[in-house]
This record gives structure tokens, C-alpha cells and sequence, in this order.
């Protein structure tokens, strides 16, 4: 079975500042990551993904992840935090075995502080 | 939200009534999917079809079931509300299977509708 830890329900961080939320996973064979936001009342939006290649990846809004296979980890990024990001976020993983079956985290609830 | 609409948007029901949401894509995409958002479990995966009257089971399908009867629309139904399927209900779509080198099989982004918030009293 597949599953997704994000250990932080709460994240602040001052404006300006570099983000983090971090995101570990558990799944058989090779991963397929994604991180999603909200934003109150809405649906989610995807921000990013890694399927394969450089372990760094670029997404929308300024926000990237770093794939670390052997910590298992595939923490959001960004290096100069709005207020406009606040938000909540959300890892997903799938698999090769199980592309169609997204497994989510709990979620991430970041409040950037002006 | 790339071309989803779900309906309605909110409802109130109440205990033992069979409720119905619908889920509408203009995207002409594959495969969709009904997950529920509840606070501390992220979203799980309900039901999800992979083409017109073809559905599976997601983790949490006990007390619904679906239909696919054209592309665009993919309805949930709830045959008997109960307290504990009050939540806020999302629809996602994906697109059509990209094969990689290895064989296996792809990675879709899914897309998500708006949302349906549900409570039953």
C-alpha cells in the first residue's frame, strides 16, 4: 500500500523568507509525486510533479521540490515566501502498479506573515 | 478548474435520503474520479472511471456508487445519506495514458472541480 506523511500540520513563515513543506512517502517500485494547493473554499490546483529525471523540479507560482529517493522525501520549496501563498497544501503519490490511485497527505496549512 | 463543474455546489440533506452529485467536464478527458475531503485525511479516493460505463472502487466506496453513461458526466450517488458521509465532495479528470519507455503506464495529472459540500442532518 502507498502512503503519504506530512508531518507539519501548520507551517508560518515570514514574508520574504524561504518556505518549506515537507512531504515522505511510502510506495512500491518508483514514485509519482505531486503537490497541489487550496485555497479556501476552492478546488485544488496542481502546482508540480516528478515522474523521472533531475530530482530538482520546477512548478507554477515560483515553487519547486527537491525528489530524494533514498530519504524518501519530496519537500515544496520556495525561496522568497508571499502572503499571498498562504494556503493549504497537499503531497500525493501514485505508482506504476497503481498510476490511477492519487494518495494523499493530510495536508500542509501555510500562513506566510507579512 | 479546467473545464469542471460539479452540481450542486452545496446541499443539506438529511439522514436516510439518497442524494445525487454531478460532475461535468468539457475536456473531453478519459478518467475521472470522485474523492472526499474531510479534516486530518486529506482527500481519498471514492470511485473512478476510466471510460464510459467502465468504474472501479477507490479506498473509501463503501455507501455510494457511480455512473458513467457519456464522457463529460460521472454522477455519485449516495443511496441512503448518513451523518458520516457529510464532507465536501471533489471531482478530478485526467487525460488520455502516456506510455513511457519502460512500459509502464503513465502519469496524468489530475485536474479538480469546485467542490460539493455536503452535510447530512
Amino acid at each position: 500500500a502507498q502512503s503519504v506523511a506530512q508531518p507539519e500540520d501548520q507551517v508560518n513563515v515570514a514574508e520574504g523568507n524561504p518556505l518549506t513543506v515537507k512531504c515522505t512517502y511510502s510506495v512500491s517500485g518508483n514514485p509519482y509525486l505531486f503537490w497541489y494547493v487550496q485555497y479556501p473554499n476552492r478546488g485544488l490546483q496542481f502546482l508540480l510533479k516528478y515522474i523521472t529525471g533531475d530530482n530538482l523540479v520546477k512548478g507554477s507560482y515560483g515553487f519547486e521540490a527537491e525528489f530524494n529517493k533514498s530519504q524518501t522525501s519530496f519537500h515544496l520549496k520556495k525561496p522568497s515566501a508571499l502572503v499571498s501563498d498562504s494556503a493549504l497544501y497537499f503531497c500525493a503519490v501514485s505508482s506504476p502498479g497503481s498510476a490511477r490511485q492519487l494518495t494523499f497527505g493530510s495536508g500542509t496549512q501555510l500562513t506566510v506573515l507579512p | 478548474d479546467a473545464g469542471i463543474t460539479q452540481s450542486p455546489r452545496h446541499k443539506v440533506t438529511e439522514t436516510g435520503t439518497p442524494v445525487t452529485l454531478r460532475c461535468h467536464q468539457t475536456e473531453n478527458h478519459r478518467y475521472m474520479y470522485w474523492y472526499r475531503q474531510d479534516p486530518g485525511h486529506g482527500l481519498r479516493l471514492i470511485h473512478y472511471s476510466y471510460g464510459v460505463k467502465d468504474t472501479d472502487k477507490g479506498e473509501v466506496s463503501d455507501g455510494y456508487s457511480v455512473s458513467r453513461s457519456k464522457t463529460e458526466d460521472f454522477l455519485l450517488t449516495l443511496e441512503s445519506a448518513t451523518s458520516s458521509q457529510t464532507s465536501v465532495y471533489f471531482c478530478a479528470i485526467s487525460g488520455t495514458r502516456t506510455t513511457q519507455a519502460s512500459g509502464s503506464v503513465g502519469t496524468d495529472t489530475q485536474y479538480f472541480g469546485p467542490g460539493t459540500r455536503l452535510t447530512v442532518l
